[in-house]
């Protein structure tokens, strides 16, 4: 079974900060997403990295893919309240998707 | 909004009934996948079905079981219900063999008392 770690698992900031989140394995990812959910709703897809050492940007936000496809993390530059929420990364094994426990972010106004 | 709906939104269910929980897949998307959330956990996978079939199952007691229509809806059913059954369930639908880019429905909250 594959055991995907995130951390920290709680994170709260003040607006305008930059933060990074982390998402480790215990063996090499086949593909890896980034999801981030808000109360009430299911997780949105913001991201997926396939290629070891591969770096994503969407907006404010930075992704990157370990060499090793082991560990991947996710930066946020000039946090919003919009970001609040909960980041979660998942790995795709077959047609299995196995997520981790989430990063729960606040960014406080 | 991803187009994918589920029903009901809430439920609140005894201990020992049985509970059927439906999605509506986007509109293309031919594989649906059903997940467990836990308060503060990441969503568990339960199975997902394709073509109608089951195609994958987590580890997860044959109480859960699920059925795909042909256009593409899906039911997840629970039988004998347990308290700690109580959780956010997910359905997530996806074009199964293009990018496995999944998008969720907003979940059933399932209360077991």
């Amino acid at each position: 079974t594959q055991l995907l770690e995130q951390s920290p698992q709680f994170l709260s900031i003040q607006e305008g900060e930059n933060l990074t989140v982390y998402c480790n394995s215990s063996s090499v990812f086949s593909s890896l997403q980034w999801y981030r959910q808000e109360p009430g709703e299911g997780p949105v897809l913001l991201v997926t990295v396939v290629t070891g050492g591969e770096v994503k940007k969407l907006k404010r936000l930075t992704f990157q893919f370990g060499d090793a496809r082991k560990d991947s993390s996710l930066h946020i530059t000039a946090a919003q309240p919009g970001d609040t929420g909960l980041y979660l990364c998942a790995d795709r094994t077959g047609n299995q998707f196995y997520f981790g426990t989430g990063t729960s972010l606040t960014v406080i106004p | 909004e991803t187009g994918v709906t589920q029903s009901p939104t809430h439920l609140i269910k005894t201990r020992g009934q049985q509970v059927t929980l439906r999605c509506s897949s986007q509109s293309g998307h031919n594989t649906v996948s059903w997940y467990q959330q836990a308060l503060g956990q990441g969503p568990q996978f339960i199975f997902q079905y394709y073509r109608e079939e089951e195609n994958g199952r987590g580890n997860f007691p044959p109480r859960f079981s699920g059925l795909q229509f042909p256009n593409y809806s899906s039911e997840l059913n629970v039988n004998a219900l347990e308290l700690d059954d109580s959780a956010l369930y997910l359905c997530a639908t996806s074009e199964r063999g293009v990018t496995y880019e999944q998008y969720f429905g907003p979940g059933t909250r399932l209360t077991v008392t």
